[in-house]
């Protein structure tokens, strides 16, 4: 059984930045894709940006490209999403998962969400 | 691609049937539209991939169905615990994008 263990809550100040971690386990981690997702509190899950670890090459949604910085550590199975320029509009629930099928195509597995709230 | 869900609110009592929508901007290509359950304060789970396939645990009460511009998901007959919010995705081009989502609450 595949686990995505996230790190945990953090409070930012504005202009700052956040780094949250992924840790995946019960799986094959390197030719997977891992994938992160967030939801702002009362809406909907927004893709931020994917990354397979052994190809290295992320690939972020525009809306994201700049700002966000998504990387693997293979021997620990571990993937962090780096965040920078935190605005109040960053507050949110922020999820990795797993993509499943031949290409990623869908998220069969996600962690448990880690709170960054962003506040002065 | 964006993709629309209707309605934005089901409400509906256990034992019937529910039935969401999601539509396309463009043309998906079916196996990979995926549909999600999420319950308040969990984190969003597989239900439907590749349009139509389930899950694994998932219940035969939940069905996709649909192709190119609009796709389905259908609960045939609703359990206590399906209530919640529905999200439809789709994968393209190194993207992905969710539909905005349909609450299922009870009637």
């Amino acid at each position: 059984q595949v686990h995505l263990v996230q790190s945990g809550a953090e409070v930012k100040k504005p202009g700052s930045s956040v780094r949250v971690s992924c840790k995946a386990s019960g799986g094959d981690f390197s030719s997977v894709t891992i994938l992160w997702v967030r939801q702002a509190p009362g809406q909907g899950l927004e893709w931020m940006g994917g990354i397979i670890p052994m190809d290295g090459t992320p690939d972020y949604a525009p809306k994201f490209q700049g700002r966000v910085t998504i990387t693997t550590e293979e021997p620990t199975n571990t993937a962090y999403m780096e965040l920078s320029s935190l605005t109040s509009e960053d507050t949110a629930v922020y999820y990795c998962a797993r993509g499943g099928g031949g290409f990623g195509e869908f998220l069969d597995y996600w962690g448990q969400g880690t709170l960054v709230t962003v506040s002065s | 691609i964006v993709l629309t869900q209707s309605p934005g609110t089901l409400s509906l009592s256990p034992g019937e049937r529910a039935t969401l929508s999601c539509r396309a901007s463009q043309t998906v290509i079916s196996s990979y539209l995926a549909w999600y359950q999420q319950k308040p304060g969990q984190a969003p789970r597989l239900l439907i991939y590749g349009a139509f396939n389930r899950a694994t645990g998932i219940p035969d009460r939940f069905s996709g169905s649909g192709s190119a511009t609009d796709f389905t998901l259908t609960i045939s007959r609703l359990e206590p615990e399906d209530f919640a919010v529905y999200y439809c995705q789709q994968y393209g081009g190194l993207q992905y994008t969710f539909g905005q989502g349909t609450k299922l609450e009870i009637k």
